[in-house]
Order: C-alpha cells, then structure tokens, then sequence
C-alpha cells in the first residue's frame, strides 16, 4: 500500500513569510493532488499534477513534482491569513489515497 | 444547494448503537467514497463504489458497511458503534474517466460515541 509521508505536521508563521511543505511517497505516484480543507468545510482540490518534474502555479502558490514522481512540494510565497487551513496530498488512480496533512496557520 | 450532502452534520451516540450516515450527490458522478478523518492522520478510505453494483472495501473498513442505494445515493452505517469510532466522516465523489479525476466533498458528518 502505498503511504504518503506529510511534513510538517504544523506550521505557524507570520503574514508575509515564504513556506514549503512536502509530499513524500514509498513509491511512484501515478499523479499527484493537493487539496486545502478550512474548518467545517470538505478538503477542496488546488491542482493535479501528473508528469516528473512538471511545475504548476496557482497564484501564490507553486506546485512541484519530483522528477522521479515521488515526491512533490508546496511553495507559498508571501502567505496571507487565508492560507490558513489543512493542506493535504492525495494520490491514487481510481481509489485516492491521502497524506496525514500540514497544518498552516498564518498570522496577522 | 451544496453538490454533495451529508446527514446528519453531527451526531453523538452511545456505545452499541446502530448509526447511518447518508450522502447524496447532484453532480451525476458514478463514483462515491467515506473517508475517516481523525487528528495527525489525514483522511482514510473506509469504502468506495464505482457504480450501484460495485461496493470496494478501502483501507479501514472493519466495523463499517455501506449501501449504493441509488447513483446518487450512498450511505455509511456503523453496526454498533464504539468510540474509537469517533471522527469526522466525508463523502466525496468523482466522474469517471482516466484517474487524475478531482474529488468533490461534502461538508464532513461529525461523529461522537460515548
């Protein structure tokens, strides 16, 4: 079964400052998600990412896939108080599994 | 409306009881999950359905059943619930098609055995 290693677990900075967290796999993802889950709400998705070494920006936000696709990362540049939230990676080809998470919080 | 539903948003229950948690969904979409979400450990498959006649157990689903009573419908029961069973429980769902499909959730069923 293939696992998904999170890090950090938790992360508190202040407004302004720059991030990475990561997504880390025993083995090679067939594709790669990211998803953000705010309290009380499901976890919605942010991206997919699906070739090695493929980089996607959203916004702020820049999604990195590992050239081996077994790892991928999360840069946040700047990050605001909505970035607040669960950050969690997901995996799979038609059953998804999840990583543990990083909890963000950012402060004003 | 939200596009996938969860009843009831809360429940608390006492050890024993039988419990169902429903989902329905109005995207159309064939395929539907229950997640567990507990503290430090993300979110974990307990059973997932590709149609109404294709039920797949998921990483954890020893004391849980489900029902596909319908393409839109699909519900997770707890036969006798005990209190490790307390979570956070989601139902999500996603087209069809080759596999880099999106998960669209619902807003979480907040579970409590005591």
């Amino acid at each position: 079964t293939q696992l998904l290693e999170q890090s950090p677990q938790f992360l508190s900075i202040q407004e302004g400052e720059n991030l990475t967290v990561y997504c880390n796999s025993s083995s090679v993802f067939s594709s790669l998600q990211w998803y953000r889950q705010e309290p009380g709400e499901g976890p919605v998705l942010l991206v997919t990412v699906v070739t090695g070494g493929e980089v996607k920006k959203l916004k702020r936000l820049t999604f990195q896939f590992g050239d081996a696709r077994k790892d991928s990362s999360l840069h946040i540049t700047a990050a605001q108080p909505g970035d607040t939230g669960l950050y969690l990676c997901a995996s799979g080809t038609y059953k998804y599994i999840f990583g543990t998470g990083t909890r963000l919080k950012v402060l004003a | 409306d939200a596009d996938v539903t969860q009843t009831p948003r809360n429940r608390i229950t006492k050890t024993g009881k039988r419990i169902m948690l429903e989902c329905s969904q109005t995207k159309g979409h064939d395929r539907m999950y229950w997640y567990r979400q507990d503290p430090g450990l993300g979110l974990r498959l307990i059973y997932y359905s590709f149609d109404v006649k294709d039920i797949n157990k998921g990483e954890i689903s020893d004391g849980y059943s489900v029902s596909r009573q319908a393409q839109a419908k699909f519900s997770l029961s707890l036969e006798s619930a005990i209190p490790n069973q307390t979570a956070l429980y989601f139902c999500a769902t996603s087209g069809s098609g080759r596999g880099t499909g999106e998960l669209f959730f619902g807003e979480g069923s907040r579970l409590t055995v005591l």
